[in-house]
């Protein structure tokens, strides 16, 4: 169980384009759920937290209107990466949260290669 | 904030010997303890978790331990196998269904045949 899966699994777009990224809970519901990039050879920085059916929360020099979240459904998070230029390269993985408040586990998904020409 | 020092960066260990990695977290309030494993071009895997009430956890080949007075925690992985080879990651986090996990820098283990 708790299984979460991206769409796509990579994309090669051209500069300037918008790409839009899908994260599903598969086999549970997920009231929270979070994005992150990682850049070769280092660790996973959180980008927001998304939480159904309301506004995500950016960390601290995240351009909310560059990188767009909604949580339509208790199973499905969308990130749009708009107007994307070469230095958006990088390895888009998100995560959601399954549990209980006392014993919740984030689970992640298997991540989505993003490429800028 | 939260901040997760992770070490080695690197680690490489005969096939069969233990392999050990350490972690130390800066917010006393922490208290859940996920240990991830990431595999080249694929998503982190949970691999065990420890909440702050207890002080080792087990999981076959795997353990992991929790001082919370020296806020560090560590992953124990005993026989390694080839398959172990991965970069794995430590993380700490409040706990709840709404906080964010902090993540260490990753260490990069390699089992040597």
């Amino acid at each position: 169980g708790a299984v979460v899966s991206q769409h796509p699994s990579r994309v090669i777009c051209k500069s300037g384009t918008s790409v839009k990224i899908e994260c599903r809970s598969l086999d549970f519901q997920a009231t929270t759920m979070f994005w992150y990039r990682q850049f070769p050879k280092q660790s996973l920085m959180l980008m927001a937290t998304s939480n159904e059916g309301s506004k995500a929360t950016y960390e601290q020099g995240v351009e909310k209107d560059k990188f767009l979240i909604n949580h339509a459904s208790l199973t499905l998070s969308t990130l749009t990466v708009t107007s994307a230029h070469p230095e958006d390269s990088s390895f888009y993985i998100c995560s959601a949260v399954s549990g209980t408040a006392s014993t919740d586990t984030q689970y992640f998904g298997p991540g989505t290669r993003l490429t800028v020409l | 904030g939260e901040n997760v020092e992770q070490h080695p960066s690197t680690l490489s260990v005969q096939e069969g010997d233990s392999a050990v990695i350490k972690c130390t977290y800066s917010d006393s309030a922490s208290n859940y303890f996920p240990w991830y494993k990431q595999e080249l071009g694929k998503g982190p895997q949970l691999i065990i978790d420890i909440r702050s009430n207890v002080g080792e956890k087990k999981d076959q080949r795997i353990a992991v331990t929790l001082n919370k007075t020296a806020k560090h925690f560590s992953l124990h992985i005993t026989e390694t196998q080839p398959e172990d080879s991965a970069v794995y990651f430590c993380a700490a986090s409040k706990g709840s269904s709404a906080s964010k996990i902090i993540f260490g820098s990753g260490t990069r283990l390699s089992i040597r045949p």
